[in-house]
């Protein structure tokens, strides 16, 4: 059993629609994050939410807006793609308090 | 804000050499430090971490880390790599009380494996 799946796993797309990616863990955590990794594999925290409330919200374009319908899903929604939209996704899940982050394995975005 | 710094982006060791890949931190309180491997394709699993206690940490695949707070450093080491080690190494600082504010990544050190 996967602990953290996101779908889809990969995304091509034009610029200028609109995708959304989701995530779903079974390990019971209450805090989920969406993290974005760019060609280069710098990772940079996009937005965390606890127990369905938002926690951070990095300086991310309002083009992306993360819901989350239960404490076990975290899904991300991205308006108006943009070429520089083109990275890789991670959802990731913590038990507050605990600090380690548990990791999906990523949905690649391709803008053309 | 918190910072790491991970000053080689890449290594290259040769199977069966003993390795260590530096990482230096910036937090103002008690850092809460990890170490998280990926390899191709994949999402990044953690290999040890560091809250409190004893400074030498261990880790799974044979991995350690050394807490130097004089330092500011986190250096991961593994006595005898394996080609399967090949992979994508990321220094990680925790904010609030565990790390649980998100975590800080350096860039990576991008591990190379010599046969």
């Amino acid at each position: 059993d996967t602990a953290v799946s996101q779908t889809p796993k990969y995304l091509v797309t034009q610029m200028g629609n609109d995708k959304s990616i989701k995530c779903e863990q079974n390990l019971g955590h209450d805090t989920m994050y969406w993290y974005k990794q760019d060609s280069k594999k710098f990772l940079k925290i996009m937005f965390s939410y606890n127990n369905k409330e938002l926690i951070i919200n990095e300086t991310v374009p309002n083009r992306f807006s993360p819901k989350s319908p239960d404490k076990a899903h975290l899904n991300l929604h991205i308006n108006s793609l943009e070429l520089g939209d083109s990275a890789v996704y991670f959802c990731a899940s913590s038990q507050q308090g605990v600090g380690e982050l548990f990791f999906g394995e990523g949905s690649r975005l391709t803008v053309l | 804000a918190q910072s790491v710094t991970q000053p080689d982006i890449h290594i290259t060791v040769s199977e069966g050499a003993s390795l260590e890949l530096r990482c230096n931190y910036s937090y103002g309180a008690t850092p809460y430090l990890f170490w998280y491997v990926q390899s191709p394709g994949q999402g990044l699993q953690l290999l040890l971490k560091y809250f409190s206690g004893d400074t030498l940490v261990q880790g799974i695949k044979g991995f350690e880390a050394e807490f130097k707070r004089s330092q500011s450093s986190f250096n991961l080491r593994k006595p005898s790599v394996h080609w399967s080690d090949a992979a994508e190494y990321f220094c990680a600082v925790g904010a609030g009380v565990g790390g649980a504010d998100g975590l800080t990544f350096g860039k990576g050190t991008h591990l190379i494996i010599q046969p």
